[in-house]
């Protein structure tokens, strides 16, 4: 079975500060990572994902995320906050190879200090 | 402009009552989901759907029904039966995308229930 923690419900940084937002997965099998965006009461927007063929991966706003396969993480990181980056932040993990249901993490909530 | 729709975005019923919720693609994606969220839960699955006509439950089907008539359409209906309904649900849409489905959200529907 696969399950995703996330480090933190809350996160606070102040604008122009690193972003760090924690993500460990558990899967039987090589797992594929994703993260989400979501702005109140809208829907979710991919950020990045990981398919296995870079460890590194690069998303949409600045964001980035690296794949560690021996701490099992997949922690997302931005080097300069924007003041738009306040939303809640979720890492998902699906399996794939036709089972494609994606287990969420609990979410992050990012606030943005000015 | 592609994309998912879900109606309406604010939807209030009485205990009691069946409702059912609206979502519709025209992204001509196979693949089909419901989700419901909670605050500091994370998105858990309902029910999906990776073909016409089929559906599978999901991690939370109690007190839940779906159909999957056409391609572009899977309503939801909460019935009766769902001890607590009051909830976002979020509807998305899948496609293989470098080996492995990215999945589309709609902006979701809160359902309060009184």
């Amino acid at each position: 079975a696969q399950s995703v923690t996330q480090l933190g419900s809350h996160v606070s940084v102040s604008e122009g500060a690193l972003v760090l937002l924690r993500c460990n997965y558990s899967s039987s099998v090589p797992p594929y990572l994703f993260w989400y965006v979501q702005y109140p009461n809208q829907g979710l927007q991919l950020l990045l994902k990981y398919t296995s063929a870079a460890t590194l991966v690069k998303g949409i706003n600045g964001f980035e995320a690296e794949f560690k396969k021996s701490e099992t993480s997949f922690h997302l990181t931005k080097p300069s906050a924007h003041m738009s980056d306040a939303a809640e932040y979720f890492c998902a993990v699906s399996e794939g190879f036709g089972n494609e249901k994606l287990t969420f993490g609990t979410g992050t909530r990012l606030t943005i200090i000015p | 402009d592609g994309g998912i729709t879900q109606s309406p975005k604010y939807l209030f019923r009485k205990e009691g009552q069946n409702v059912t919720l609206s979502c519709e693609q025209n992204l001509n994606h196979d693949a089909m989901y419901w989700y419901r969220q909670d605050p500091g839960q994370g998105l858990r699955l309902i029910y999906y759907s990776q073909i016409v006509n089929d559906f599978q439950k999901g991690d939370i089907a109690e007190g839940y029904s779906v159909s999957r008539e056409k391609k572009e359409s899977f309503p939801l209906t909460v019935t009766s039966a769902q001890k607590n309904p009051t909830a976002f649900y979020l509807c998305a849409s899948s496609i293989p995308t470098g080996g492995i489905d990215e999945q589309y959200f709609g902006p979701g529907t809160r359902l309060t229930v009184t």
